[in-house]
């Protein structure tokens, strides 16, 4: 089954406390993006990459880092989170960038306190 | 720069009305256009797409779409709202130049009534 696969889905932590997230697609998809989901705002990209080491900003990257070592998986690292990084996480995939549709990840909610 | 508007964030509809959701965009050049809808604590999932071609687009569970260009619209209509309709849409812009940005709408939240 094609599936984009987000971990964990839920992480409370601390201001300063590095962390990881995860993202892993079985698709062989080139293109993988990282988006933000705040109420009233939509989704606002992060980060993308169109292929093996090929990666590069979106609308709100402060704060955030990305590395595509391997074709499958895209993690999103918080280097020293925040409050304002308190949000609703979804990593997509897409074959190329024309061939949409993007495989929505199941999302990672995550509460920085 | 490119941005999407999405007019109202709130519509109702009863049960067998027409859904009507505005999208509009601001871009240089006309981009590739899409609407998602989200169920509750889901993903997105894509409902259609314009990338080139035709400018009425169809997309799944009934719902299409217009593209027009002189207007720099992007509606999505759905002819017969049904119960299961109920979620929040996204409309979306891409770049067709180099890179991989896409800019969403903030949502709109459809409500059906029985």
């Amino acid at each position: 089954e094609a599936q984009v696969t987000q971990n964990p889905r839920y992480l409370i932590t601390v201001t300063g406390k590095k962390l990881t997230v995860t993202c892993s697609q079985n698709m062989n998809h080139e293109y993988m993006s990282w988006y933000r989901q705040d109420p009233g705002l939509g989704l606002r990209q992060i980060y993308y990459s169109m292929n093996v080491e090929v990666t590069d900003k979106g609308d709100v990257p402060e704060g955030y880092k990305v590395s595509r070592k391997e074709k499958r998986n895209f993690p999103l690292i918080l280097e020293s989170p925040s409050p304002n990084q308190t949000s609703l996480y979804f990593c997509a995939s897409s074959l190329t960038r024309e061939r949409q549709p993007q495989h929505f990840g199941d999302g990672t909610r995550l509460s920085i306190l | 720069a490119q941005s999407v508007t999405q007019l109202g964030s709130h519509v109702s509809v009863s049960e067998g009305a027409l859904v009507l959701l505005r999208c509009n965009y601001s871009s240089s050049v006309p981009p590739y256009l899409f609407w998602y809808v989200q169920y509750p604590n889901q993903g997105l999932q894509l409902l259609l797409k314009y990338t080139t071609g035709a400018t009425l687009v169809k997309g799944i569970n009934g719902f299409e779409a217009e593209f027009k260009k002189s207007e720099t619209s992007f509606h999505l209509t759905k002819p017969s709202a049904h119960m299961s309709d109920a979620a929040e849409y996204f409309c979306a812009v891409s770049d067709r130049g180099g890179g991989f940005k896409t800019i969403f709408g903030a949502g709109t939240r459809l409500f059906v009534k029985a």
